[in-house]
């Protein structure tokens, strides 16, 4: 499996809801980011967890909570989010055995704050 | 941190003619230059990289060069074709021992058949 894979593929959610976004890869990599994007924007880095564990947090508000419970899954947990946070959630993985490596996008998770 | 600039936002040619984007950064310890192609409602896709340890690199239609003393690299595509308009984004990588990618904000490529 070369692929990371994300769901849901889009999601509308209230702003009092709770939700989670998935990401999963069988690649072996270690490396696993959250990013967020907006229309016409480049993608925005949020998380990078390594070895399963959080390692940047580009000083996200705390109703993006992220969890990674093993090296294949990577996950985001939303609370009381806003309308301005509506955008497409891109998972990324990178190996970790070089420095600067390749990293590979998910199909992203559309999603919309009402 | 790093800062990378990239131009043109918006770039049309006719089918079989070149394109060239072009990105600057600002971090001289930078030295992964990814380029990414993302098509309308689709994930960014990496379509070629370079490393510092390296000035130019071609697969098929596409070259990227990278001028390390300028600070700037570039991504060529020749023979465009309508499936090559996306928009296409730059990065570099940011830090010793991070895998951070700054990325430029994107160039729209459009080719007119």
């Amino acid at each position: 499996d070369t692929e990371v894979t994300q769901t849901p593929k889009h999601l509308v959610m209230g702003m009092t809801n709770k939700k989670s976004l998935k990401c999963e890869q069988h690649m072996g990599h270690r490396a696993m980011y959250w990013y967020k994007q907006k229309a016409k924007k480049p993608p925005e880095l949020m998380f990078v967890y390594s070895y399963e564990k959080l390692s940047i947090n580009e000083s996200v508000p705390s109703r993006f909570s992220p969890e990674c419970p093993n090296s294949s899954l990577l996950n985001l947990h939303l609370h009381a989010l806003q309308p301005e946070d509506s955008a497409l959630y891109l998972c990324a993985s990178s190996a970790q055995v070089e420095v600067r490596g390749v990293q590979f996008f998910g199909p992203g998770t559309r999603l919309t704050v009402l | 941190g790093e800062n990378v600039e990239q131009h043109p936002s918006t770039l049309s040619v006719q089918e079989g003619d070149s394109a060239v984007i072009k990105c600057t950064y600002s971090d001289s310890a930078s030295n992964y230059f990814p380029w990414y192609k993302q098509e309308l409602g689709k994930r960014p896709q990496l379509i070629i990289d370079i490393r510092s340890n390296v000035g130019e690199k071609k697969d098929q239609r596409i070259a990227v060069t990278l001028n390390k003393t300028a600070k700037h690299f570039s991504l060529h595509i020749t023979e465009t074709q309508p499936e090559d308009s996306a928009v296409y984004f730059c990065a570099a990588s940011s830090g010793a021992g991070s895998y951070q990618l700054t990325f430029g904000k994107g160039t729209k490529l459009s080719v007119i058949p």
